[in-house]
């Protein structure tokens, strides 16, 4: 596709089950971030993956989190034992490198967590 | 620690009026400054760059200021429309590392 995808759009669990969240980046994208954006909130940076380096994972809340990339394209975030308070919009984006001069990111719709 | 403020507040302005939202940031300098854009179910989209070294930057309706004394840049929509309604986020970087840094964004209700 044209753009960023990511699945599923929406997803309701229960407290204490593991989700996991899909990243379609763009073809060619070289960088692959994940963001959160709770209600009323600004963008939280949770984790980005630049090829085949070590990913920064400074942004990831707790040990529950985790995210790989596979090939270097699709990437996954994982929650474990879920909380009511990672109820939140998921956002990932990609850019086509990562010079650190300001390269845009194009963002996914985002998938919307519920957890009752 | 860094901070970045964006009015929480709704701007209301009249079709045809000129939009101003502001972006203060404190405790960091950034080597540069994106806007986005941001509809309701929507992942923000790329507006506007300004560079440390740039004081002013357009792309059609839109005029971008950056003044690294104030620490804070200005982001105008001229002629405004209903269609530019959104939430608008700035997000200033230090360019050390991409991962990108936003406001809470402010939002824009523009009235016929």
């Amino acid at each position: 596709g044209a753009g960023v995808s990511q699945s599923p759009s929406n997803k309701v669990t229960e407290k204490g089950k593991d989700v996991e969240l899909r990243c379609d980046p763009i073809s060619g994208h070289t960088a692959l971030y994940w963001y959160r954006q709770s209600l009323g909130q600004g963008l939280e940076f949770l984790i980005y993956f630049q090829g085949n380096s070590a990913p920064d994972k400074s942004g990831l809340p707790s040990d529950r989190f985790s995210a790989e990339r596979t090939g270097g394209s699709v990437s996954t975030l994982t929650i474990q034992r879920t909380q009511q308070e990672d109820s939140a919009v998921y956002l990932c984006a990609s850019s086509l490198a990562l010079t650190g001069k300001g390269e845009t990111q194009y963002f996914g719709p985002g998938t919307r967590l519920l957890v009752l | 620690s860094q901070k970045i403020e964006q009015n929480s507040e709704a701007l209301n302005i009249q079709e045809g009026k000129t939009a101003t939202l502001t972006c203060n940031y404190t405790n960091y300098s950034p080597a540069y400054l994106q806007w986005y854009r941001q509809d309701p179910g929507r992942g923000p989209v790329f507006l506007l760059l300004i560079r440390e070294n740039e004081k002013e930057k357009r792309k059609e309706r839109l005029k971008v200021t950056f003044d690294t004394t104030l620490k804070q840049s200005l982001f105008h929509i001229t002629a405004s429309q209903p269609a530019d309604s959104a939430t608008y986020l700035c997000a200033p970087n230090t360019g050390t590392a991409s991962k990108l840094t936003f406001g809470t964004g402010t939002r824009l209700q523009v009235t016929l």
